[in-house]
């Protein structure tokens, strides 16, 4: 069964400071892996995908993530936080899409503080 | 675009009675719904899947008889606890997919339920 870990519950770092977020994931076959941004009193917003293709992938606000099969990984990286960027963050990867097509499973999460 | 509301965001009722939660795609049809349950510091845990005038289709371990889920139409899906009891307490999330992949879902805001 598909399933995500995110190792860190809750990361600070001072803002100007680059950050990467860790997520490995358990899947049988090519996984298709997300990561999103929670901000309180919003929904849950796409930050980028993965699906095939080139490893690394750029998202919207800055963030960008690396698809590392030997490793499991699907790390979110940002080079430069601002204090905008405090939120949770949250790691999926979609269920098998002939039959759980759309599921996603989700990570625990990583709650990120952004110090001034 | 591509925007999901959920009402109410927030309700607080008494034991052993029902909640109905709503969640709306605002401003496109969606062929799929979803419901999420989140724990505080917790994932997002998927509840069921629903399509518009189908019975909704739910995961392991969810109580069928506790949590009613209703897709009348292509822009509306209701959540309803019935019976509720403290450990109903939770944050519920719905999504709504505009196709048919995980990255075509839109997340609500969330509604935030709270049993005495």
């Amino acid at each position: 069964a598909q399933s995500v870990t995110q190792p860190d519950i809750h990361i600070t770092v001072s803002e100007g400071a680059s950050l990467e977020l860790r997520c490995n994931y358990s899947y049988g076959a090519t996984p298709y892996l997300f990561w999103y941004v929670q901000s309180p009193g919003q929904g849950l917003q796409l930050l980028l995908k993965y699906f095939s293709g080139d490893t690394l992938v750029q998202g919207i606000k800055g963030f960008e993530a690396e698809f590392k099969r030997s490793q499991s990984s699907f790390n979110l990286r940002k080079p430069s936080v601002h204090w905008s960027d405090a939120a949770e963050y949250f790691c999926a990867v979609e269920g098998d899409r002939g039959s759980t097509l759309g599921r996603l499973y989700f990570g625990r999460g990583t709650q990120l503080t952004v110090w001034p | 675009g591509a925007v999901v509301s959920q009402h109410p965001s927030w309700v607080i009722c008494k034991s052993g009675t029902s909640v109905k939660i709503e969640c709306r795609s605002l401003d496109f049809q969606a062929t799929t719904m979803f419901w999420y349950r989140q724990f505080p510091k917790q994932s997002l845990m998927l509840m069921a899947t629903s399509n518009e005038g189908s019975k909704a289709t739910y995961e392991q371990g969810v109580e069928k008889d506790k949590f009613l889920i209703n897709h009348a139409s292509l822009t509306l899906s209701t959540l309803t606890v019935t019976s509720a009891h403290p450990e109903d307490s939770s944050f519920y999330i719905c999504s709504a997919s505009i196709g048919r992949g995980a990255d075509t879902q839109y997340f609500g805001p969330g509604t935030r339920l709270t049993v005495l």
